[in-house]
């Protein structure tokens, strides 16, 4: 159980567009999920916090215009880079807290999303 | 320096070799959590533990409250545990951010 999926997992784009990256918990509800970008040889970075049916909460440094985020549903949450720019390549990843059950407050991550703007 | 330090970076074994990661923290923490990287990116979660000592197979996380450390321990290892292994930390408090360690690169040698 707990499992998180994304979609796309790899995406090519021209500079200016718009890409959209989906993360569903899969067989649990997520009240709370995470976003997190990395990029090479470095840890995971932690852009914003996306409760269910509220605006999402992001980390300092993070435009908020420019990384659209929406938590429509207990099971899904969408990531929106807007206008991208090739300084936007990177792996994003999300994650979703359990918050009941054996794995409560453990979170699960999907197995992330490639973006490369060209 | 880092809230969570983890040693060694880098850990090169032979197959079948016993591998132990070290994690140290410096903060309160409510759990603390082990998760494994593979190289296509994908990251797994392997343990969350607040007290003692978990299991799953060949893997075995202890931690140590007191100390503010902990350890996780690869039986038997195998080329397929070849991944980086992160530790992470949950503070206190209700903060439901993870405060993460520059990972672990292992290497298993057939």
């Amino acid at each position: 159980g707990a499992v998180v999926s994304q979609h796309p997992s790899r995406v090519i784009c021209k500079s200016g567009t718009s890409v959209k990256i989906e993360c569903r918990s899969l067989d649990f509800q997520a009240t709370t999920m995470f976003w997190y970008r990395q990029f090479p040889k470095q840890s995971l970075m932690l852009m914003a916090t996306s409760n269910e049916g509220s605006k999402a909460t992001y980390e300092q440094g993070v435009e908020k215009d420019k990384f659209l985020i929406n938590h429509a549903s207990l099971t899904l949450s969408t990531l929106t880079v807007t206008s991208a720019h090739p300084e936007d390549s990177s792996f994003y990843i999300c994650s979703a807290r359990v918050r009941s059950g054996v794995s409560y407050n453990e979170q699960f991550f999907g197995p992330g999303t490639r973006l490369t703007v060209l | 320096k880092n809230e969570v330090e983890q040693s060694p970076q880098n850990l090169t074994a032979q197959e079948g070799e016993f591998i132990t990661i070290n994690c140290s923290y410096s903060v309160g923490i409510s759990a603390l959590h082990w998760l494994q990287q593979h190289p296509g990116g994908g990251i797994v979660s392997l343990f969350m533990l607040s007290s003692g000592k978990k299991k799953h197979g060949r893997l075995i996380a202890t931690i140590n409250i007191q100390e503010k450390h902990s350890s996780l321990h690869i039986t038997a290892s195998h080329p397929r545990d070849s991944a980086v292994y992160i530790c992470a930390v949950s503070p206190q408090g209700g903060s439901e951010k993870l405060v993460f360690g520059k990972g672990t690169k292992l290497t298993v040698n057939p």
